[in-house]
């Protein structure tokens, strides 16, 4: 299994809902990634959990919460979503942390109304 | 800090031109090297990567070589075909992070 799952494909929320993002891996990698990527942008990271602690936070605003409950799961709990914030989220993983390659999931499409 | 430069496109060919897509990189240290391609609505695929000086990533008719002496990592193909219609995204490897050149919108046209 060289996958990652993420879950809703799609979601679309006002700006007083709390919702949340899912990602999961099944490749016993130990880092996890969180990036937002807006249309025709490149994908800008926001978290990333090494051994399912956070090492990287990218000054994301409090109303993007990451969680990692275990070595394969990543969440990404929402709350208080501006519209700007509307986006493709993009989970990734890598078994370590500087040569190896990225794997993506095909991501979340956001749309705060 | 890291970055990495990319030709903006959006680049179009004729099916079975040669593509090139320049990419160069300012970086400490020795960093990895990859090139990306993203399908519309999906997420990042590796296409090739290199790890050090004079490595060259192939992968699908595609090819890099890590340029240190120019700190390049450009892309080609030579005769593309219209599925490698895409983006495509040079990225740099430091410790933890992936930085991501701005992508190249490739289309290719029958």
């Amino acid at each position: 299994d060289t996958e990652v799952t993420q879950t809703p494909k799609h979601l679309v929320m006002g700006m007083t809902n709390k919702k949340s993002l899912k990602c999961e891996q099944h490749m016993g990698h130990r880092a996890m990634y969180w990036y937002k990527q807006k249309a025709k942008k490149p994908p800008e990271l926001m978290f990333v959990y090494s051994y399912e602690k956070l090492s990287i936070n990218e000054s994301v605003p409090s109303r993007f919460s990451p969680e990692c409950p275990n070595s394969s799961l990543l969440n990404l709990h929402l709350h208080a979503l501006q519209p700007e914030d509307s986006a493709l989220y993009l989970c990734a993983s890598s078994q370590g942390w500087t040569n190896e390659k990225l794997f993506f999931g095909s991501g979340t499409q956001l749309s705060v109304l | 800090g890291d970055s990495v430069t990319q030709m903006e496109g959006p680049v179009t060919l004729s099916e079975e031109a040669f593509l090139t897509i320049n990419c160069t990189y300012t970086a400490t240290g020795y960093p990895s090297l990859f090139w990306y391609v993203q399908y519309p609505g999906e997420g990042l695929q590796l296409l090739l990567k290199a790890t050090k000086a004079d490595d060259k990533g192939s992968n699908k008719g595609f090819e890099a070589t890590y340029r240190k002496e120019t700190t390049s990592f450009h892309l080609e193909k030579g005769s593309v075909q219209v599925s490698d219609s895409a983006v495509y995204f040079c990225a740099l490897r430091g410790y933890q992070k992936v930085t991501f050149g701005i992508g190249t919108k490739l289309q290719v046209i029958p």
